[in-house]
């Protein structure tokens, strides 16, 4: 199974600050043919399910705010919050979707300073 | 809209058995993949079992720590995605929520848009 590694387990960013959110795979989750990274994010609201963000490591889903970001390929990735609202105060998870079975990070709670 | 309502969850003793359900609407259910992901309390998410869709032959498959103890099944008349728990243990407390599989350029992927509330199952002696 493909390991899925986030850092830091939490962090507390001012509002209108940078949040930055780590993900390492145990082994590469790019796919040659298609070129594309197999990872997905999500976010998880206190008591509400999980919401996807990002997929395919950096294409944000439809209705995510732009301050969202996804970068990184091959064992290495990124979740940015650009700006951060109070409103995004949470935990986020990274995914890889390349293998069977799906794998999830461990989570990265964001607070707010 | 997409829908999912998970309903069976509740109080069990280890050993003991509980079956899951989910309706599922507003989205082709008959071809759709379809998952079970769960969450610990306190804890992160972990993927439990995938039912394929009638168009990709229909086949299941599990994690291993669930592998010969659930059982994942469906009736696509009904819409509705169900989850057999058998010999559970204290571990598998959990909500357990219910989740189709996104669809990109056609193709069904193993990542998830849509999510359930979720259905609380607990397993304490």
């Amino acid at each position: 199974d493909i390991v899925m590694t986030q850092s830091p387990d939490s962090l507390a960013v001012s509002l209108g600050e940078r949040a930055t959110i780590n993900c390492k795979s145990s082994q590469s989750i790019l796919y040659n043919s298609n070129n594309q990274d197999y990872l997905a994010w999500y976010q998880q609201q206190p008591g509400q399910p999980p919401k996807l963000l990002i997929y395919w490591a950096s294409a944000r889903e439809s209705g995510v705010p732009d301050r969202f970001s996804g970068s990184g390929s091959g064992t290495d990735f990124t979740l940015t919050i650009s700006s951060l609202q109070a409103e995004d105060v949470a935990v986020y998870y990274c995914q890889q979707y390349y293998s069977t079975p799906p794998t999830f990070g461990g989570g990265t709670k964001v607070e707010i300073k | 809209d997409v829908q999912l309502v998970e309903s069976g969850g509740g109080l069990v003793k280890p050993g003991g058995s509980l079956r899951l359900s989910c309706a599922a609407s507003g989205f082709s259910f008959t071809n759709a993949w379809m998952s079970w992901v769960r969450q610990a309390p306190g804890k992160g998410l972990e993927w439990v079992a995938r039912f394929k869709g009638k168009s990709d032959g229909g086949t299941t498959d599990y994690a291993a720590p669930v592998e010969g103890r659930f059982t994942i099944s469906r009736d696509d008349s009904r819409n509705t995605l169900y989850l057999q728990m058998n010999s559970l243990k204290v571990e598998d407390t959990a909500v357990y929520y219910c989740t189709p599989h996104a669809i990109l350029s056609g193709i069904q992927r193993n990542y998830f848009n849509y999510w359930g509330q979720g259905t609380l199952v607990t397993v304490s002696p």
